[in-house]
């Protein structure tokens, strides 16, 4: 089964300085892993994917994130942090029969 | 891009009562909806599955008579709540895919906040 691992609970992170959030997995075959955002009472929104080809991938509000296959990482970053990305950050891959295996979640506060 | 309309936001009820929520994919068709619970600061508790036009498959601990799931066309499910009460008090979040494909991006409704008296 395919599962995927965040190991932190909360990131804090100043604003304007760098963010990273992590995640792990574990999967047969070739990954396709996720990111989504979640703000408070408010469903998921989609941030980006990796599904092959470069590993870096952007997604939106300027996000980012790195696939590395030794490592069985996809962490998610961000340059220079928003006091307005606090928010609720899953990692996911997927799983067939169009299903996501999701991470625990991280929460991400950005201090101003 | 793809859209999934869900409500209500926020329902209060009495317990004892049932309650629906609906999802809509409001520009794309649905051929699976998936169903979820969420507790506070946690991840996301799959339900079911729903497929149009076939029953749900519930997963492992979820009760099928008391969650009623209907994907009665290929943009609408619904879930019921039925004689619910207090610790059936929760956020449920809807998404729809559009395909079977890994690189499908699942569209997430924004969620139903119930709350059991």
């Amino acid at each position: 089964a395919q599962s995927v691992a965040q190991p932190e609970d909360q990131v804090n992170v100043a604003e304007g300085n760098p963010l990273t959030v992590k995640c792990t997995y574990s999967v047969s075959g070739n990954p396709y892993l996720f990111w989504y955002v979640q703000y408070p009472n408010r469903g998921l929104q989609f941030l980006l994917k990796y599904i092959t080809g470069d590993n870096l991938v952007k997604g939106s509000y300027g996000f980012e994130a790195e696939f590395n296959k030794s490592q069985t990482s996809f962490h998610l970053k961000k340059p220079s942090a928003l006091v307005s990305d606090s928010a609720l950050y899953f990692c996911a891959a997927f799983e067939g029969n169009n299903r996501l295996a999701f991470g625990k979640g991280n929460q991400v506060v950005v201090i101003p | 891009g793809a859209v999934v309309s869900q409500h209500p936001s926020w329902v209060i009820c009495k317990s004892g009562t049932s309650v629906k929520i609906e999802c809509r994919s409001l520009d794309f068709q649905a051929t699976t909806m998936f169903w979820y619970r969420q507790f506070p600061k946690q991840s996301l508790m799959l339900m079911a599955t729903s497929n149009e036009g076939s029953k749900a498959t519930y997963e492992q601990g979820v009760e099928k008579d008391k969650f009623l799931i209907n994907h009665a066309s290929l943009t609408l499910s619904t879930l019921t709540v039925t004689s619910a009460h207090p610790e059936d008090s929760s956020f449920y979040i809807c998404s729809g895919s559009q395909g079977d494909s890994g690189a499908n991006v699942l569209t997430f409704g924004a969620g139903s906040r119930l709350t059991v008296l």
